[in-house]
């Protein structure tokens, strides 16, 4: 599989804990959020995604927050699970609806490793 | 959300060749894109494709290292060419789901260059 863990910050909970991974984004612009799951030996999985008009959404277990005050982005998972044990990735997409179509700039990723 | 299959899923190459790598969507998009995850890295935009037109390519990448077709709206090859050590890295294509909206990604091609 891939080295993931050399570069990646980490985060490790025990399972049924709640996760909160979090993520700074740089573009002020940037009006569309959305967090990826990357599993080993997987392409990046959308979890859920915000527009910049919301400060919350919520899904399955899933909650995301956002904070453009400080370009700040958290997703909560709740009663994690040790299958929600993968990498975590946030993007960030600026003008989209506009002319700037897919242009998805990725954080760097977070290694969540959830403990039975 | 789309079904993407990418060919190959793997391979190892020598130096000095060029692999094309295969992209297949089972509904018509308008939207491709490709994008290297290099080891231990996130991801990076490499080019946008569009059926009919010439890729759109991102800083840094450019139409003769990284040639892209885009024949119809359900398909699209990458070709990493004349490769090196340095290319080694995993290779995903994805697709928008509407205008502005979320991305959906193929499993990915891990290219090893020796």
């Amino acid at each position: 599989g891939e080295s993931v863990g050399l570069h990646l910050p980490t985060l490790s909970v025990q399972e049924g804990d709640n996760s909160i991974i979090n993520c700074a984004y740089s573009n002020s612009a940037s009006d569309y959020f959305i967090w990826y799951k990357q599993e080993s030996g997987k392409g990046p999985q959308f979890i859920i995604d915000i527009r910049s008009n919301m400060d919350k959404r919520q899904g399955q277990r899933v909650t995301v927050l956002l904070n453009k005050t400080v370009k700040h982005l958290s997703l909560q998972i709740a009663a994690t699970q040790p299958g929600d044990s993968a990498v975590y990735f946030c993007a960030e997409n600026a003008n989209a609806g506009g002319t700037s179509y897919g242009k998805l700039t990725f954080g760097q990723g977070t290694i969540l490793t959830v403990h039975p | 959300s789309a079904v993407i299959s990418q060919k190959p899923s793997r391979d190892i190459c020598q130096r000095g060749t060029s692999l094309t790598i295969q992209c297949q969507v089972d509904s018509q998009v308008t939207m491709m894109f490709w994008y290297r995850q290099q080891p231990g890295q996130s991801l990076t935009l490499i080019a946008t494709a569009n059926q009919g037109s010439e890729a759109t390519y991102e800083s840094g990448f450019v139409i003769d290292k990284f040639p892209i077709s885009r024949p119809n709206l359900t398909f699209s090859t990458l070709t990493v060419s004349n490769m090196s050590p340095e290319d080694s890295s995993i290779y995903l294509c994805s697709v928008e789901r509407g205008t502005g909206q979320s991305q959906y990604f193929g499993p990915g091609t891990r290219l090893l260059v020796l």
